[in-house]
């Protein structure tokens, strides 16, 4: 299995900019997941989909921020316009089950570090 | 607010050592994850506890879910250079959120 897959792995932009990230689910997992990561906030759950249907978006910042599951292989979460407080490592992540109880987990990406000048 | 505190923030120590960290809240969850992560990886999945007072072991890793279902530790006996890295507990509370803790991050010297 190539496990979940993000893109890019880096993004370095300038403030106002748009940044589209990128996000290729583990097949067949139901459940996908993005996540934002800062040493100050630690690990925030931004918005969770299944079966491609926004389910929980209470975790996304700002109007800025939108994400989207056209189909059961692909997400984008993208922000625009970009600010500096944006700067962090965005994981995505995809599961079988919502609930990670029993064997269920879930299971991220790489990450995509985010630097916004 | 749920939050999920874990203890200590920073840890440090040597080979052959044994460590206990700590995950503290004043929830109560359903089930209790631990995740360890590496530099530029993503978190990888430890161990799930469901049941209060339940103990796993995982090799040198012991993980403990408290009586109430409120705090979690885990013990690594014997800690390796392999140990390395933050370690994150998250907790699934009643209404499906998963919230996460900052995470302890930890550093075993050769």
């Amino acid at each position: 299995d190539a496990g979940v897959i993000q893109s890019p792995r880096h993004e370095v932009t300038e403030m106002g900019q748009e940044v589209t990230l990128r996000c290729k689910p583990i097949s067949g997992h139901d459940y996908l997941f993005w996540y934002r990561q800062t040493m100050m906030r630690g690990l925030e759950l931004l918005i969770y989909f299944n079966n491609n249907v926004p389910i929980d978006d209470s975790g996304m910042p700002e109007d800025r921020f939108s994400a989207k599951m056209p189909n059961a292989s692909f997400s984008t979460l993208k922000i625009q316009p970009s600010e500096p407080r944006d700067s962090a490592v965005y994981f995505c992540a995809s599961s079988p089950s919502r609930t990670p109880t029993g064997t269920d987990t879930q299971y991220f990406g790489p990450g995509t570090r985010l630097t916004v000048l | 607010t749920q939050l999920l505190e874990q203890s200590p923030q920073f840890l440090s120590i040597q080979e052959g050592e044994n460590l206990t960290v700590y995950c503290n809240s004043s929830s109560v969850f359903s089930s209790l994850q631990w995740y360890r992560q590496e530099p530029g990886e993503g978190p990888v999945l430890l161990v799930t506890v469901v049941t209060g007072g339940e103990v796993k072991k995982l090799k040198r890793l012991t993980f403990q879910f408290g009586d109430a279902r409120k705090d979690s530790s885990l013990h690594i006996t014997a800690a390796q250079p392999g140990d390395t890295g933050l370690y994150l507990c998250a907790g699934d509370v009643a209404d499906d959120k998963i919230i996460f803790g900052k995470g302890t991050r930890l550093h075993i010297l050769p």
